[in-house]
């Protein structure tokens, strides 16, 4: 099993532009979490998905985000227009059923705005 | 909706010894509390989770011991090792913020060789 899967890595943008960041989830996972960890602010969810489908979007910190589930297999978090506060590392989670199974993180996207 | 505070932020330890790391909570409908491990630029990683229905579970030098009617939960390392060192976070989820894990602020372990 690959786990779950995230890129690209790392990403160094200049204030303005438009970020896209992916997921694979881990395979039959059909749960789907989007973090953001700060040394500020900590580990914050963003937004989750059950079945593709978003389920509560609260913590996305404004409508500069956006995230879209199209399939089971692949989900997308957008930043536009991009700002220095927006640098943190983004993680996303894969779980099977609900979120009070098992969250399997991916390795993160370390993302500097400048 | 559910506040997870965690205690204390840092805990210095010598190899050997125990630690021991504190979260409480404030949703009372909450029924599961995981513990992750972040090592230096890695992934948070599941150590140990606990369900509402149970006080106390173990596994090898883990354990993590719920407390439901005062809301709190620890998560006790017995015979440390330098390897343990790591950012330690605790967590809730169920009740009235079902299907969101809330995490506490964390804690940084080290374990002095």
């Amino acid at each position: 099993d690959a786990g779950v899967i995230q890129s690209p890595r790392h990403e160094v943008t200049e204030m303005g532009q438009e970020v896209t960041l992916r997921c694979k989830p881990i395979s039959g996972h059909n749960s789907l979490f989007w973090y953001r960890q700060t040394m500020m602010r900590g580990l914050e969810l963003l937004i989750y998905f059950n079945n593709n489908v978003p389920i509560d979007d609260s913590g996305m910190p404004e409508d500069r985000f956006s995230a879209k589930m199209p399939n089971a297999s692949f989900s997308t978090l957008k930043i536009q227009p991009s700002e220095p506060r927006d640098s943190a590392v983004y993680f996303c989670a894969s779980s099977f059923m609900t979120v009070q199974e098992t969250q399997y993180f991916g390795p993160g996207t370390r993302l500097l705005v400048l | 909706g559910e506040n997870v505070e965690q205690h204390p932020s840092t805990l210095s330890v010598q190899e050997g010894d125990s630690a021991v790391i504190k979260c409480t909570y404030s949703d009372s409908a909450s029924n599961y509390f995981p513990w992750y491990k972040q090592e230096l630029g890695k992934r948070p990683q599941l150590i140990i989770d606990i369900r509402s229905n149970v006080g106390e579970k173990k596994d090898q030098r883990i354990a993590v011991t719920l407390n439901k009617t005062a809301k709190h939960f620890s998560l006790h390392i017995t015979e440390t090792q330098p390897e343990d060192s790591a950012v330690y976070f605790c967590a809730g989820a169920g009740g009235t913020s079902y299907g969101k894990l809330t995490f506490g602020q964390g804690t940084i372990l080290t374990v002095h060789p």
